[in-house]
């Protein structure tokens, strides 16, 4: 199956800062969402972003599917940022159409 | 709108006891399904993956089990549970293919005692 690795794996932050958060696959993909865990165990979408650029806010993502990875921004974090940011894909092999396969995540810590 | 309803957000049960999670989904048809665990650490595992009613896939052979006899409620089940079973349990739905975007429930965080 396709596979996905993401980076750093923790990340501590001075409030104010920016970052970037790194997303390497391993094949070629339909679909790539980038989603925020929240303290209470919730995923949040942030970007539904197979290729192209999108910003919301003081996020942004960028794909570039020919090269297989994606970069999720954060800029002027805040701790409401901290958690764990997760990259996920579907392939479009036989054995990882419709599956959605996720990275290990980013740990991602705001200090005040 | 769509949404997807996971429950019951917590759950304690004992060795051995049976286990069955439920998921359902509004506002949308013939929706992909997705059960996820994520043991203690951060890693999601694809547990099931369903296309349609009674078409289920298993991705990781272990002790759990899943159904969907309808179409927008998948379910995960279990005879007995192991200590290994603890986790948090998430479902997911997607439009149908490839390209489409999925989106989570709230969770059911299981502890086998």
């Amino acid at each position: 199956g396709i596979q996905v690795e993401q980076s750093p794996p923790d990340l501590i932050l001075q409030e104010g800062a920016n970052s970037t958060l790194r997303c390497n696959f391993s094949d070629s993909v339909n679909n790539l969402q980038w989603f925020h865990q929240n303290p209470w165990g919730q995923l949040i979408n942030l970007f539904y972003i197979p290729s192209g650029t999108k910003q919301n806010g003081r996020l942004s993502a960028t794909t570039v599917a020919t090269e297989r990875y994606s970069l999720l921004y954060i800029s002027s974090s805040q701790t409401t940022d901290s958690g764990v940011y997760f990259c996920a894909v579907k392939g479009v092999t036989t054995d990882s159409w419709g599956k959605l396969q996720f990275g290990a995540g980013t740990q991602v810590v705001v200090t005040p | 709108s769509q949404t997807i309803h996971q429950w019951p957000a917590t759950l304690v049960q004992p060795v051995g006891s049976p286990l069955s999670l439920e998921c359902t989904v509004e506002g949308t048809s013939n929706p992909n399904l997705y059960w996820y665990r994520q043991a203690a650490g951060r890693g999601l595992q694809l547990l099931f993956y369903s296309v349609g009613i009674g078409q289920i896939s298993s991705e990781v052979p272990q002790n759990l089990s899943a159904s969907r006899p309808q179409d927008r409620q998948f379910i995960l089940s279990s005879k007995k549970l192991l200590l290994s079973d603890s986790g948090f349990y998430l479902c997911a739905w997607s439009g149908w293919g490839g390209r489409a975007e999925a989106f989570f429930g709230q969770g059911t965080r299981l502890t086998v005692v």
